[in-house]
């Protein structure tokens, strides 16, 4: 089955340490997008690539990086920068980047730093 | 900058009751609107979609049509089931300004009672 997968489901960490939020999928798919979702609150985005090698900075990059280096594979850091990096990020992807291409969501993982 | 704008819930059903749920939006050039929706845990699926005004995008008895003069695209279904009880984004989605991702909406929880 093709899809979207997201690892770990639950992921802990300390105060100050990167960690790296894996996201693949075998859709094929040109476009990938990083979102952060916080309690109460819409997603927001944080990074997009649009092709394999290139990735553009979405609302709030700060304290994130990311990589796309395989067209099906788009892999989070969050940084020691990261000021609240406990949230759920979900993991999207489409066929193309734009506005009639549907949006593929991954399960998500929940990261909590403490 | 766009933006989407949703009622707040939760909105509290029961089942077999009619259900709206409100989105206007503001966005620069003619975007495609979408909504989302969110089961506990789980990542977003997309519901339904309509590309240009009068556009009516339908899926599994929901509803929404694309309103251009309000800058509206509501979420209706006539008869909830329990099994609806989730998390509903609005979305959009413009490609005039280059963005290429999705702006949500905050949310909006539904949950229907037997």
């Amino acid at each position: 089955d093709g899809g979207i997968t997201q690892s770990p489901k639950y992921l802990f960490r300390k105060e100050g340490q990167n960690v790296t939020l894996s996201c693949e999928q075998n859709l094929n798919h040109d476009a990938m997008y990083w979102y952060r979702q916080d309690p109460g609150q819409g997603l927001r985005l944080i990074y997009y690539s649009q092709i394999v090698n290139d990735f553009q900075k979405g609302d709030i990059a700060e304290g994130y990086s990311v990589s796309r280096e395989k067209k099906e594979s788009f892999p989070l850091t969050v940084t020691s920068a990261q000021k609240n990096p406990t949230a759920f990020y979900l993991c999207a992807s489409s066929i193309r980047a734009g506005a009639d291409y549907e949006q593929y969501f991954g399960p998500g993982t929940r990261l909590t730093v403490t | 900058g766009d933006s989407v704008t949703q009622m707040e819930g939760p909105v509290t059903l029961s089942e077999e009751a009619f259900l709206t749920i409100n989105c206007t939006y503001t966005a620069t050039g003619y975007p495609s609107l979408f909504w989302y929706v969110q089961y506990p845990g789980e990542g977003l699926q997309l519901l339904l979609k309509a590309t240009k005004a009068d556009d009516k995008g339908s899926n599994k008895g929901f509803e929404a049509t694309y309103r251009k003069e309000t800058t509206s695209f509501h979420l209706e279904k006539g008869s909830v089931q329990v099994s609806d009880s989730a998390v509903y984004f609005c979305a959009l989605s413009d490609m005039d300004t280059g963005r290429r991702a999705l702006t949500f909406g905050s949310g909006t929880r539904l949950q229907v009672q037997p």
